[in-house]
């Protein structure tokens, strides 16, 4: 299994700066996914970040908007650029491990809850 | 594509009574499913899955068929509690690349005493 910690939890921002999300995870995983869950909505995948590439965008996601950064095997961060109030989402960093079936599983963290105003 | 539906919430239902909330789902090759939940304030837990045509998967009193020929994945539970009021989203995955998960729109369940 996975434990997933998230920073911030929360945080309320202004229209045009940035905020970076780091998600920190207890053991090393191979794969790490962001996803983005906006208000009443369903998860959306945002992008997958292994360890030593460059991370894979899901259509209508770009780097410019969403950089990722995937220094070592239990470490990644998000960043939110140039916000605006559609960007007013939660946040989730997710790791695929394998259980004690060795089977792989997804675990999510607890998420970011960001406001933009 | 890879796609799932799920009914749409809320859904409200008094303590003890049946719960079902239906998935389908579309997809290429031969996905695993899943059923995961959140709980207010908290995040995702997978609550059960299923890899193959048939199998049931099963968890705290929820239950889930695979079923190929109606592309179903329906989540059941005999009588509820209180402490099931949360969010339940039906996911799909298909192996390859990486392995991504996909996620219905989510359903809302609210158990009241």
């Amino acid at each position: 299994s996975a434990v997933i910690s998230q920073k911030p939890s929360r945080d309320i921002c202004q229209r045009g700066t940035s905020l970076t999300i780091q998600c920190q995870v207890d053991s090393q995983v191979t794969m790490m996914f962001w996803y983005r869950q906006q208000p009443g909505q369903s998860l959306t995948l945002i992008a997958t970040a292994n360890q030593g590439s460059e991370a894979t965008y899901e259509s209508g996601f770009v780097i410019d908007k969403f950089p990722i950064s995937r220094p070592n095997l239990t470490f990644s961060t998000l960043t939110v650029s140039n916000m605006s109030p559609e960007d007013s989402s939660i946040y989730l960093c997710s790791v695929e491990a394998q259980t004690s079936g060795a089977y792989n599983e997804q675990f999510f963290g607890p998420g970011t809850r960001l406001t933009v105003l | 594509g890879n796609s799932v539906t799920q009914m749409e919430g809320p859904v409200t239902l008094s303590e003890e009574a049946f719960l079902t909330i239906n998935c389908t789902y579309t997809a290429t090759g031969y996905p695993s499913l899943f059923w995961y939940v959140q709980y207010p304030g908290e995040g995702l837990q997978l609550l059960l899955k299923a890899t193959k045509a048939d199998d049931k998967g099963s968890n705290k009193g929820f239950e889930a068929t695979y079923r190929k020929e109606t592309t179903s994945f329906h989540l059941e539970k005999g009588s509820v509690q209180v402490s099931d009021s949360a969010v339940y989203f039906c996911a799909l995955r298909v192996l390859g690349g990486y392995n991504k998960l996909i996620f219905g729109a989510g359903t809302r369940l609210a158990v009241h005493p």
